[in-house]
């Protein structure tokens, strides 16, 4: 139980439409990532979000973007669903550096399936 | 893109047996942490080593960090069944972004 929480835990949608993940971390920390995990493979860097402002970023177009709000909750947007962002979306929490352990603690997860 | 890539791919042991993971990473490091991950659900924090550290122990996981050959290995002991996931080492530049390697699957059997 890592005290971080992910809705919705499925969902689907159809190529060209749009999505919205939702993440509530753990209390007290002030940091969210989000990252993409291909079935088979390991979890892509997304973006950081630090105080609801981003702090850092991976590999990824701007049709995903991210939103940090001053409850520990945070949101994974995705425009212009493609097939290939069908994946597992994990949000993971922690205190910023050189506060925290740096250990996340991770949600279970958002599976999307885009058809 | 990822930083690094665990070895094997996959492992299959007997329970009781010692499993050890691989991990190789590409750039410079300020720690190496290992996670675990239940089949299609949310990774659990393992062991954290930090740069300056070369060997950790945490209950029946022993972690080796070699920073000049630029390499982890994660060691289990006494193997159980419910040590069955896949095992992911991951970098860090700085303390929490995280790039994690591609994964060993270990299976161990009863």
């Amino acid at each position: 139980e890592t005290g971080v929480t992910q809705s919705p835990t499925h969902l689907i949608k159809t190529r060209g439409q749009q999505v919205t993940l939702r993440c509530s971390s753990q209390s007290g920390h002030n940091t969210v990532s989000w990252y993409q995990q291909a079935l088979g493979q390991g979890p892509q860097f997304i973006f950081q979000y630090y105080r609801e402002e981003e702090n850092g970023r991976g590999n990824f177009p701007p049709r995903f973007s991210g939103l940090q709000f001053p409850n520990y909750s945070s949101e994974l947007n995705v425009n212009a669903l493609e097939l290939d962002d069908s994946a597992l979306y994990l949000c993971a929490s922690s205190l910023a550096s050189g506060l925290g352990t740096g250990e996340l603690f991770f949600g279970e997860g958002s599976r999307l399936t885009v058809l | 893109s990822q930083q690094g890539e665990e070895d094997p791919q996959a492992l299959s042991i007997q329970e009781g047996e010692n499993a050890t993971m691989n991990c190789s990473y590409k750039t410079s490091i300020n720690n190496l942490q290992w996670y675990r991950q239940n089949s299609g659900r949310g990774l659990v924090h393992l062991i954290l080593i930090r740069s300056n550290e070369r060997e950790k122990h945490s209950g029946r996981l022993r972690v080796t960090l070699d920073t000049s050959k630029k390499s982890s290995s994660l060691l289990i002991t006494a193997s159980r069944a419910a040590d069955t996931a896949s095992y992911f080492c991951a970098t860090a530049l700085n303390t929490d972004k995280l790039i994690f390697g591609t994964g060993t699957r270990l299976q161990v059997f009863p």
